[in-house]
């Protein structure tokens, strides 16, 4: 149980296109999904808290208008990169919560982003 | 402000040599201690939940005890399928615990 899914594993564009990232919880409801940035040997790096029904939490520093975050039901969340650059090329972990649980988060498996 | 450190870095064992892994942690009301295992272009695979001081969990060649300040995650007889980061991370972030606070990890390389 507690699966997590993302999509795509892997995905490249071109600079100054969009780029949507989904996250599915597949086997529980998840009202709260958070996502992750994480760059090569390091940890990952919380960008924002998503809630079904309700806007998006960011962390400090983290661009709400380029990191559109909507969590439309209790299993689906996504990320959008707008206007992506190269420096946005990073790989993207999405983690869902449990509804009712104690506090674990279930990752999915990643989507690596590369912008070219 | 809740902060999680994780030591060593990076650790190289030989297959069969036991070790420890360590977690301290600095959090204001501990509302569980996560361990998890993260293999490279992966996402983190959870391992453990420890609630309280004295506390241990098991899994095959894995063991995670806890105490007031920290955590250790004790590798018995290792294979060179445990290589990977092992990351361990806290609650934060207000009543609700929204927010992990993770470690940096230690990259496990066992060897054969």
């Amino acid at each position: 149980g507690a699966v997590v899914s993302q999509h795509p594993s892997r995905v490249i564009c071109k600079s100054g296109t969009s780029v949507k990232i989904e996250c599915r919880s597949l086997d529980f409801q998840a009202t709260t999904m958070f996502w992750y940035r994480q760059f090569p040997k390091k940890s990952l790096m919380l960008m924002a808290t998503s809630n079904e029904g309700s806007k998006a939490t960011y962390e400090q520093g983290v661009e709400k208008d380029k990191f559109l975050i909507n969590h439309a039901s209790l299993t689906l969340s996504t990320l959008t990169v707008t206007s992506a650059h190269p420096e946005d090329s990073s790989f993207y972990i999405c983690s869902a919560r449990v509804w009712g649980g104690n506090y674990e988060q279930y990752f999915g498996p990643g989507t690596r982003l590369t912008v070219t | 402000e809740d902060q999680v450190t994780q030591s060593p870095e990076a650790l190289r064992l030989q297959e069969g040599e036991s070790s420890s892994l360590n977690c301290s942690y600095t959090v204001s009301g501990l509302r569980g201690l996560f361990w998890y295992r993260q293999d490279p272009g992966k996402g983190p695979e959870f391992l453990f939940t420890l609630y309280s001081a004295g506390e241990e969990k098991e899994k095959e060649r894995l063991k995670a005890t806890l105490t007031k300040k920290e955590s250790f995650l004790h590798i018995t007889a290792p294979k060179p399928e445990d290589s990977a980061t092992y990351l361990c991370a806290v609650p934060s972030g207000g009543p609700e615990g929204q927010n992990f606070v993770f470690g940096p990890g230690t990259r496990l390389s066992v060897l054969p």
